[in-house]
């Protein structure tokens, strides 16, 4: 079965540098892949998507790319501000289908120091 | 749209008891999700619906969780009898049809912290 991994490691970065988070899986490469945000005591908000055909998406200040030949993803931050600070979660569905359910990393903790 | 709406946020109670965990989703949206989550094992897919119809529920630790969606608007997940190891923050979400669901993600709820004593 599918699994994600994600450093369990809290990532601390100073305020301004870029922060850089990865998200690998273990099995087939999904139709798309998915970053979402949680902060403490909420649930989990939907950043952005990227699919498998591309190599590259950019939101703001968010850039996530998509490596199918390494099984990788990885979330970017430019510009990073305390603001940043949460836990950000990477998800893919379980199967090829647009409608197969999602499943979600454990998570990476980000603190940005001012 | 106020977004998914879920209910207790906390909810603390005795082992052996009855919990009753309430979701209303975003109007308009055909699919939703019960997730639950703890620090051991991240958040982990109970079971979700498609048009009130339950697809999935794989996820379902046992027999004491049920899940029901009489109506487009509501979802219950029901936990009987509760026992300590439930204890964890239990989230509801939606999402719009299938083909738009890669782009528009998931919705989540606030969560319902339960506590089992």
């Amino acid at each position: 079965s599918q699994k994600i991994e994600q450093n369990s490691e809290a990532l601390n970065i100073q305020e301004g540098k870029t922060a850089t988070l990865t998200c690998n899986y273990t099995n087939y490469s999904p139709a798309y892949l998915q970053w979402y945000r949680q902060d403490p005591g909420r649930g989990p908000v939907f950043l952005l998507l990227i699919r498998e055909n591309e190599k590259e998406k950019r939101k703001e200040r968010l850039k996530v790319t998509f490596d199918t030949t390494l099984k990788q993803s990885l979330f970017h931050i430019t510009a990073s501000q305390p603001a940043d600070s949460a836990t950000y979660l990477c998800a893919l569905p379980t199967g090829y289908s647009s409608a197969s359910k999602i499943i979600f990393g454990s998570g990476t903790r980000l603190s940005i120091r001012p | 749209d106020a977004g998914v709406i879920q209910s207790p946020r906390h909810e603390v109670t005795e082992m052996g008891q009855e919990v009753t965990l309430r979701c209303k989703p975003i109007s308009g949206h055909d699919y939703l999700f019960w997730y639950r989550q703890t620090m051991m094992r991240g958040l982990e897919l109970l079971i979700y619906f498609n048009n009130n119809v339950p697809i999935d529920d794989s996820g379902m630790p046992e027999d004491r969780f049920s899940a029901k969606m009489p109506n487009a608007s509501f979802s219950t997940l029901k936990i009987q009898p509760s026992e300590p190891r439930d204890s964890a923050v239990y989230f509801c979400a939606s999402s719009p049809s299938a083909h738009s669901q890669g782009v528009y993600g998931y919705t989540f709820g606030s969560g319902t912290r339960l506590t089992v004593v």
